[in-house]
């Protein structure tokens, strides 16, 4: 089974400045996606940005950006321009594209990073 | 549009009890997944429905079980509650075949006392 971990349980970023979240992951498949959500208090998870891990260009979303290493096996989320509303928990997920078989529909969540946004 | 709705927002239950909880795909889904979220813990998968039929499971018990309607709505039961049940339930939804994120619900607050 594909792990991810978020070593980060933390972290902190003052608003307007930059922030990096940390995430790893343990797969022996070549094709899959990743993803980073974000939870606010309200509870809902509310996709960030996603990445086919064939495509060697990283996604970006506006002010998030991630810097895919598929060889070190390493999906970071780089949030620009911090505002108060990015504050929540982020998880990032990994899901095999492994569909055909009936066992790549399942997304492998993270432990979650708690984001403090400071005024 | 009416996103993932999941019903009750929060519920307490009893040791032994049973419980379901409700879900209801975002217009134009007809996939359904069921994630536990313990707290201080990411959602853990528990399992997917497509045309009625259980697709793919996680590693959970039998005691979960889970149901799909023709209006691609879905139920989550949970028999014999243990303390250790209490979490978040969340529902996601997504066309079938879609390689984008899932939409999520706001999720159930199960309580078992």
């Amino acid at each position: 089974a594909q792990t991810v971990t978020q070593s980060q349980p933390e972290m902190s970023v003052q608003e307007a400045e930059t922030v990096t979240l940390s995430c790893t992951y343990d797969t022996s498949e070549s094709d899959y996606y990743l993803f980073w959500y974000k939870q606010p208090p309200s509870r809902q998870m509310i996709l960030v940005i996603r990445q086919e891990a064939y495509k060697q260009q990283n996604a970006t979303e506006n002010r998030f950006s991630v810097n895919f290493q598929k060889a070190a096996k390493s999906f970071s989320l780089k949030i620009s321009d911090s505002q108060l509303g990015d504050a929540a928990m982020y998880f990032c997920a990994y899901r095999s594209d492994r569909g055909y078989s009936n066992s790549g529909y399942a997304l492998n969540f993270g432990k979650g990073t708690s984001l403090l946004v400071t005024p | 549009d009416a996103g993932v709705t999941q019903s009750p927002t929060h519920l307490i239950k009893t040791r032994g009890q049973q419980v379901t909880l409700r879900c209801s795909p975002k217009s134009g889904h007809d996939t359904v997944s069921w994630y536990q979220q313990a707290l201080g813990q990411g959602p853990q998968f528990i399992f997917q429905y497509y045309e009625e039929e259980e697709r793919q499971r996680g590693n959970f018990p039998d005691r979960f079980s889970g149901h799909q309607f023709p209006n691609y709505s879905s139920e989550l039961n949970v028999n014999a509650l243990l303390l250790g049940d209490s979490a978040l339930y969340l529902c996601a939804s997504s066309p079938v075949g879609s390689r984008d994120g899932y939409t999520f619900g706001s999720g159930t607050r199960l309580t078992v006392v």
